[in-house]
């Protein structure tokens, strides 16, 4: 089946040790997007990709950043976790982008927990 | 902030029972999307509806949507112990082309 895979589910990390998620899609989409989702709150965006284009969020803290090497893989690099960086990080998947009105696939997710 | 805002937070219900859940937001969007969300899990789209439409239909989902009143509604019909999870609607907004995520209602279904 077509679909959105992170990887690892659960990842511990230390305080200010690099991390890198992991997200890969055999939908075949251009667009991809990482949400960064604290408990009981709405995902917010962080970024996204259209094709190899990166658009980042005004908001998006400059310790994190992404990567796109083709269509299939994303990575999320977080250079210096702090312990409010723990949270959910969902990457999802759109055909195209905006307003014509593609709906997104989402992966499981990974938890981030910085001790 | 653009986000939507989700009513009510929390809902808990029998099996059998209808559910209601409303979404407010802010700004002219170009279509409004619910998405479920199972504990510890990612999100699963459910139903769009344009901002051209009123009214859609997906199995036991019905979902409005009053672009006067900035509110959309999702009613869960003869609900199921298996439709336990948050619900959150997400709006394309008409200037950023961006999909913003509201607050979410959890709901739980007892059986």
């Amino acid at each position: 089946d077509a679909m959105v895979i992170q990887n690892p589910r659960y990842q511990v990390t230390q305080f200010g040790k690099p991390v890198t998620l992991s997200c890969s899609q055999t939908l075949n989409h251009n667009v991809m997007y990482w949400y960064q989702q604290k408990s009981s709150q709405a995902p917010k965006l962080l970024f996204h990709y259209y094709d190899k284009d990166f658009n980042n969020e005004a908001d998006t803290p400059d310790n994190f950043q992404s990567r796109r090497p083709n269509t299939s893989f994303c990575f999320l690099d977080i250079r210096s976790p702090g312990l409010g960086d723990a949270a959910m990080y969902l990457c999802a998947t759109s055909r195209v982008w905006g307003r014509n009105n593609s709906p997104l696939h989402f992966g499981n997710g990974t938890r981030l927990t910085v001790t | 902030s653009q986000q939507g805002e989700e009513d009510p937070q929390a809902l808990s219900i029998q099996e059998g029972e209808n559910a209601t859940m409303n979404c407010s937001y802010k700004t002219s969007i170009n279509n409004l999307q619910w998405y479920r969300q199972n504990s510890g899990r990612g999100l699963v789209h459910l139903i769009l509806i344009r901002s051209n439409e009123r009214e859609k239909h997906s199995g036991r989902l019905r979902v409005t949507l009053d672009t006067s009143k900035k509110s959309s509604s999702l009613l869960i019909t003869a609900s199921r112990a298996a439709d336990t999870a948050s619900y959150f609607c997400a709006t394309l907004h008409y200037n950023t082309d961006k999909l913003i995520f509201g607050t979410g209602t959890r709901l739980q279904v007892f059986p």
